[in-house]
C-alpha cells in the first residue's frame, strides 16, 4: 500500500524558514517523480514543485522560485521542501504527491499524503 | 501557463442523479487531463487520468471524456459518498494547473 506521510508543519513568522518532509513507502520511491501541491485555506489546489526520480531535474512555480528548494533522498525514501523567505500568502496545507515515472506522467498525481499545515503569520 | 476553467463552480443534486462537470483548457492539451475528488479536510484522490481512464479502485459510475480543450466528468447515479469537490488538472505541460473546483452538494 502506497503511503506518504508529511512532517515539519507549523507556524512561522514572515521572512522565516521551514522544512517539510515526506516519508514514502509501499512503492519503489526511486522510480517515480514526486511533487508538492498546496491548498490555501478555503481555496483550490496549486502546484508548487516537482523533482524527477533521480533528483537530476527540478521544477518550480513562479510564485516560489528562488525561495523554495525541493530535494529527495532515494536511500531514505524521503522527499523534502525547504521553504525560505516565507510570506503570508504561502499559508496553506502542503501535500506531497506521487507522480509517474517519466514524460507527462510526472505531472499526474496518483497518490497524496495527508497534508501538513504551514501558517505564516506574525 | 494553461488555464483550466470548470463549470459549474457548484451544484446541488440528489442521490441517484446524473451529474456532469465540464472543464475547458485555454489551449489544446490532447488527452492529458486528470480528475480528482476531494472531501472536506482530506487529500485529493485521483479518479480519472488521461481524460477517460479510470484509476484502479474507482467505481464505474465515474467516467470521463473529451480531448483537445473540452472535457467532461460524469457521475451516473450519484451516491452519498460522492458529495465532494472535484478538480480537473492538465498534465500536458509545466506548470501543471488545476481548475478552480466544482463543489457537489446535497439537494
Amino acid at each position: 500500500e502506497v503511503q506518504l506521510l508529511e512532517s515539519g508543519e507549523g507556524l512561522v513568522q514572515p521572512g522565516g524558514s521551514l522544512r517539510l518532509s515526506c516519508a514514502a513507502s509501499g512503492f519503489t520511491f526511486s522510480d517515480y517523480a514526486m511533487s508538492w501541491v498546496r491548498q490555501a485555506p478555503g481555496k483550490g489546489l496549486d502546484w508548487v514543485s516537482t523533482i524527477i526520480n533521480s533528483g537530476g531535474s527540478t521544477y518550480y512555480a513562479d510564485s516560489v522560485k528562488g525561495r523554495f528548494t525541493i530535494s529527495r533522498d532515494n536511500s531514505k525514501n524521503t522527499l523534502s521542501l525547504q521553504m525560505n523567505s516565507l510570506r503570508v500568502e504561502d499559508t496553506a496545507v502542503y501535500y506531497c504527491a506521487k507522480g509517474g515515472t517519466s514524460g507527462r506522467e510526472k505531472r499526474r498525481f496518483d497518490y497524496w499524503g495527508q497534508g501538513g499545515l504551514v501558517t505564516v503569520s506574525s | 501557463d494553461i488555464q483550466m476553467t470548470q463549470s459549474p463552480s457548484s451544484l446541488s443534486a440528489s442521490v441517484g442523479d446524473r451529474v456532469t462537470i465540464t472543464c475547458r483548457a485555454s489551449q489544446i492539451i490532447s488527452s492529458y487531463l486528470n480528475w480528482y475528488q476531494q472531501k472536506l479536510g482530506k487529500a485529493p484522490k485521483l479518479l480519472i487520468y488521461d481524460a477517460s481512464t479510470l484509476q484502479s479502485g474507482v467505481p464505474s459510475r465515474f467516467s470521463g471524456s473529451g480531448s483537445g480543450t473540452d472535457f467532461t466528468l460524469t457521475i451516473t447515479s450519484l451516491q452519498p459518498d460522492d458529495f465532494a469537490t472535484y478538480y480537473c488538472q492538465q498534465s500536458y505541460s509545466t506548470p501543471p494547473t488545476f481548475g478552480q473546483g466544482t463543489k457537489v452538494e446535497i439537494k
